[in-house]
């Protein structure tokens, strides 16, 4: 079965860690997304990436990093200098290039920092 | 302001239908989206509609666009408690050769059985 994968589901770091979120897709899809959801304010664009070896920043890049070495990966850096990194982190693809853009979401990472 | 705007709840009885609403601001946006999030889980697509179009059905949900005001409607018929999520509307953005979605904040749904 073709789809996303995001691992792993729960992740709890100390402060001043940086963490990788991992996120593979199987759909061939070119693009893919990072989203940060806080309770009451919808999906945020962190990074995404239209082909292997680029990417560009979102709305909310600052104290993440990301790259795409890959096709089919697209990790998440949550780097110290992210204010505050709790919240839910989701993964998307697409195959892009077109208007139509309807983007396949993963399961999501729940990331607490302590 | 935000682009994209939902009222964050609806709640309604099993069995009456569901009309979640949504207003957007970009006139020259080509597909408008509705996904669904169940608890703990990411966002499935529920529908969408071209910009062409003023309704589209799809067994129990119908949606409306009214472009002239730029608002966007999910009706839910004969709601189940199965249908308890959270409900974002989307918009397409172009720009520079990608395609970018904004969301809106998301509209929780909360069936009564």
């Amino acid at each position: 079965d073709g789809g996303i994968t995001q691992s792993p589901k729960y992740l709890f770091r100390k402060e001043g860690q940086n963490v990788t979120l991992s996120c593979e897709q199987n759909l061939n899809h070119d693009a893919m997304y990072w989203y940060r959801q806080d309770p009451g304010q919808g999906l945020r664009l962190i990074y995404y990436s239209q082909i292997v070896n680029d990417f560009q920043k979102g709305d909310i890049a600052e104290g993440y990093s990301v790259s795409r070495e890959k096709k089919e990966s697209f990790p998440l850096t949550v780097t110290s200098a992210q204010k505050n990194p709790t919240a839910f982190y989701l993964c998307a693809s697409t195959r892009g290039g077109s208007a139509y853009n309807e983007q396949f979401f993963g399961p999501g990472t729940r990331l607490t920092v302590l | 302001g935000e682009d994209v705007e939902q009222s964050l709840f609806l709640s309604v009885r099993e069995g009456d239908s569901s009309v979640i609403n949504c207003t957007y601001t970009d006139s020259s946006s080509t597909y408008l989206y509705w996904y669904k999030q169940e608890p703990g889980a990411g966002l499935q697509l529920l529908t969408y509609i071209f910009s062409n179009m003023d309704m589209k059905q799809d067994q129990r949900l119908t949606v409306l666009l009214n472009k002239k005001d730029k608002h966007l409607s999910l009706r839910i018929a004969d709601t189940q408690t199965g249908d308890s999520a959270i409900y974002f509307c989307a918009e397409i953005l172009s720009g520079a050769g990608s395609y970018q979605l904004t969301f809106g904040k998301g509209t929780k749904l909360s069936v009564i059985p």
